[in-house]
């Protein structure tokens, strides 16, 4: 079955900025997402991308995506403390449309 | 208002209880999920259903049943709780209707404590 993997942890200092990465196996991936989750809440979608993209920019978020080596990241720039969160990468794949979410990578920004 | 909400929020349960997670929305949307969360797992998909008609096992549905009683309301129920059911459970809705399905939208989260 498809699988999406991610680190657990980064850490940054405030202004600098945050990539985080996510490698999935389903080459059949149609859209690829990244949402936010904040202590307490629910996942909240911040950026997709279509897999016929290589990148996408909003604001201080860019995301890359590789399809050669099925790989998906998250950029943020000049990263605050409220972008502390859990980011969670996750892929479409056309069949039945099911959506397969990563582990999770805790983003701890250090002011 | 909350468009997706779940009760209850928290719960504390002993071994062998029967449980029922609920959730409603009012996105109007067609499509609503389960998913359960564990630390350095992420999110799991326990039943998908597309409409009111319409229920499939996700990929760890033993243990667990649903039913969808009106478009707007799913829930969740675990007949004879377990201590590994201990997590955090979402339930969480996307649209058919606009044919691209490129959203889901989350409730705030059940935490569920199985003694």
């Amino acid at each position: 079955g498809e699988d999406v993997e991610q680190s657990l942890f980064l850490s940054v200092r405030e202004g600098d900025s945050s990539v985080i990465n996510c490698t999935y196996t389903d080459s059949s991936s149609t859209y690829l997402y990244w949402y936010k989750q904040e202590p307490g809440a629910g996942l909240q979608l911040l950026t997709y991308i279509f897999s016929n993209m290589d990148m996408k920019q909003d604001q201080r978020l860019t995301v890359l995506l590789n399809k050669k080596d099925k790989h998906l990241s998250l950029r943020i720039a000049d990263t605050q403390t409220g972008d502390s969160a859990i980011y969670f990468c996750a892929e479409r794949s056309g069949g039945y449309q099911k959506v397969t979410f990563g582990t999770g990578t805790k983003l701890q920004v250090i002011p | 208002d909350a468009d997706v909400t779940q009760t209850p929020r928290n719960r504390i349960t002993k071994t062998g209880k029967r449980i029922m997670l609920e959730c409603s929305q009012t996105k109007g949307h067609d499509r609503m999920y389960w998913y359960r969360q564990d630390p350095g797992l992420g999110l799991r998909l326990i039943y998908y259903s597309f409409d009111v008609k319409d229920i499939n096992k996700g990929e760890i549905s033993d243990g667990y049943s649903v039913s969808r009683q009106a478009q707007a309301k799913f829930s969740l129920s675990l007949e004879s709780a377990i201590p590994n059911q201990t997590a955090l459970y979402f339930c969480a809705t996307s649209d058919l209707r606009q044919g691209q399905d490129n959203e889901q939208f989350f409730g705030p989260g059940t935490r569920l404590t199985v003694l």
